[in-house]
């Protein structure tokens, strides 16, 4: 089983509406998650982290872990075109020091 | 604050050639770490440096190899090179390593022929 599973995609969604990205995980020990969003051609940069059961909202977005079902999401709410991009869930890997990358899921927001 | 710089950002190299890939962090980023993106796998961790030291190191044979600066600046070099190395190598750094932001550098685009 790979550390993180992403739903590859690609999901297209109409902007103003909703995107759902989700992520899960294998090692029970994460304590940290993080979202990254590369642009086509473009290197990641990170959105947004989360360290505690719940949701955290920032702007727009809002990263929901739920860590008795080793999962966390992206919600992405009122959709623009620019918010079309790969998005990686990424953890760390317990006592080291690097993350763990999801394989990205393509979104496309539609005008 | 200048962010992560990484050099060169495009080449093109031979089978059995080798080549070298220079990172330079964010300035008081004490941590570097390599990764390796293609389509088929992602992106996937080489090796992390830190003071000069590896600390963790990825499923990568030997040909892949690294190393560290006083400066904090990283090197990674590839012996050997086959058709499946081709990919963008990406460097992140972080103050000190650990479940911490890593900051990507924008990559050097290998293409191995």
């Amino acid at each position: 089983q790979k550390e993180v599973e992403q739903n590859s995609g690609p999901l297209s969604v109409p902007e103003g509406a909703i995107a759902s990205l989700n992520c899960t995980y294998s090692d029970r020990g994460s304590q940290s998650f993080f979202w990254y969003r590369q642009y086509s051609g473009k290197s990641p940069e990170l959105i947004m982290s989360i360290y505690s059961n719940g949701d955290k909202e920032d702007g727009r977005f809002t990263a929901q872990l739920n860590k008795a079902s080793q999962y966390v999401s992206l919600l992405i709410r009122d959709s623009q075109p620019s918010d079309s991009a790969t998005y990686l869930c990424a953890v760390p890997q317990t006592g080291a020091n690097n993350l763990f990358f999801g394989t990205g899921t393509r979104l496309t927001v539609i005008p | 604050k200048a962010g992560v710089t990484q050099t060169p950002r495009y080449l093109i190299k031979t089978r059995g050639q080798q080549v070298t890939l220079s990172c330079s962090p964010i300035s008081g980023h004490r941590s570097v770490s390599w990764y390796q993106q293609t389509p088929g796998q992602g992106l996937q961790f080489l090796f992390e440096y830190f003071s000069e030291t590896q600390r963790n190191k990825g499923n990568f044979p030997g040909r892949f190899s690294g190393r560290q600066f006083s400066n904090s600046r990283s090197e990674m070099n590839v012996s050997t090179l086959e058709l499946g190395d081709s990919a963008l190598y990406l460097c992140a750094s972080t103050p000190r390593g650990g479940a911490e932001t890593q900051y990507f550098g924008p990559g050097t685009r290998l293409l191995v022929l």
